[in-house]
């Protein structure tokens, strides 16, 4: 399974678009890339999911580029309540187990 | 996307006693379902995956005389905790795939007093 890298932390003001870039060096030929968003005492929440270029929801942007070694979720406009950890999680789809890595903790600012 | 469930919520239960989690997909069928722990500040740590009509496969470190789980049906897996001690308290987490995205149930938190 692939390992991820994320910042740890990261502050934004209300209004803002914040990126949050993901790291996985040694991804493999058939892994996905998925990203969840968790609040406290609740289970993660699917927020996309990709395998490259781009795909858009209406919750999320993810980019991924071409060699795929890395992949950034994008949150338009953020909220006070966008404040949560976010999962980047790479592995193959199709019941495999998820290994989750640190997460970052998003703190979104009046 | 696809809805987990998972009951109880929360259970507070005393040392020695046994406590048997459930985890629900509700609109959908699933052959396997996993298991995470999560302690306090911390990530989610894959403790055993459940296979429908199978013996669950258990993560290294993980005690499966401890963590009874049981797959009987496409939409029900249930985690027992046995002879619970006050260090397996934490919040359990199952999840479900649907065959391209995992979703996860809304957690566990059991307190062993």
């Amino acid at each position: 399974l692939a390992k991820t890298t994320q910042p740890i932390s990261m502050d934004s003001y209300e209004g803002q678009e914040v990126n949050i870039t993901c790291s996985h060096n040694n991804i493999a030929t058939n892994d996905y890339i998925t990203w969840y968003q968790q609040f406290p005492s609740q289970g993660p929440r699917f927020i996309i999911q990709g395998y490259k270029t781009k795909v858009t929801n209406e919750v999320a942007s993810l980019f991924i580029p071409a060699d795929r070694k890395s992949s950034t979720l994008s949150l338009p406009r953020v909220s006070l309540s966008d404040t949560a950890v976010y999962y980047c999680l790479v592995g193959e789809i199709g019941n495999t187990p998820l290994v989750f890595g640190k997460g970052t903790r998003l703190s979104v600012i009046a | 996307g696809a809805v987990v469930s998972q009951h109880p919520s929360r259970v507070i239960c005393k040392s020695g006693t046994s406590v048997k989690i459930e985890c629900r997909s509700l609109d959908f069928q699933a052959t396997t379902m996993f298991w995470y722990r999560q302690f306090p500040k911390q990530s989610l740590m894959l403790m055993a995956t459940s296979n429908e009509g199978s013996k669950a496969t258990y993560e290294q470190g993980v005690e499966k005389d401890k963590f009874l789980i049981n797959h009987a049906s496409l939409t029900l897996s249930t985690l027992t905790v046995t002879s619970a001690h006050p260090e397996d308290s934490s919040f359990y987490i199952c999840s479900a795939e649907t065959g391209e995205t995992q979703y996860f149930g809304p957690g566990t938190r059991l307190l062993v007093l």
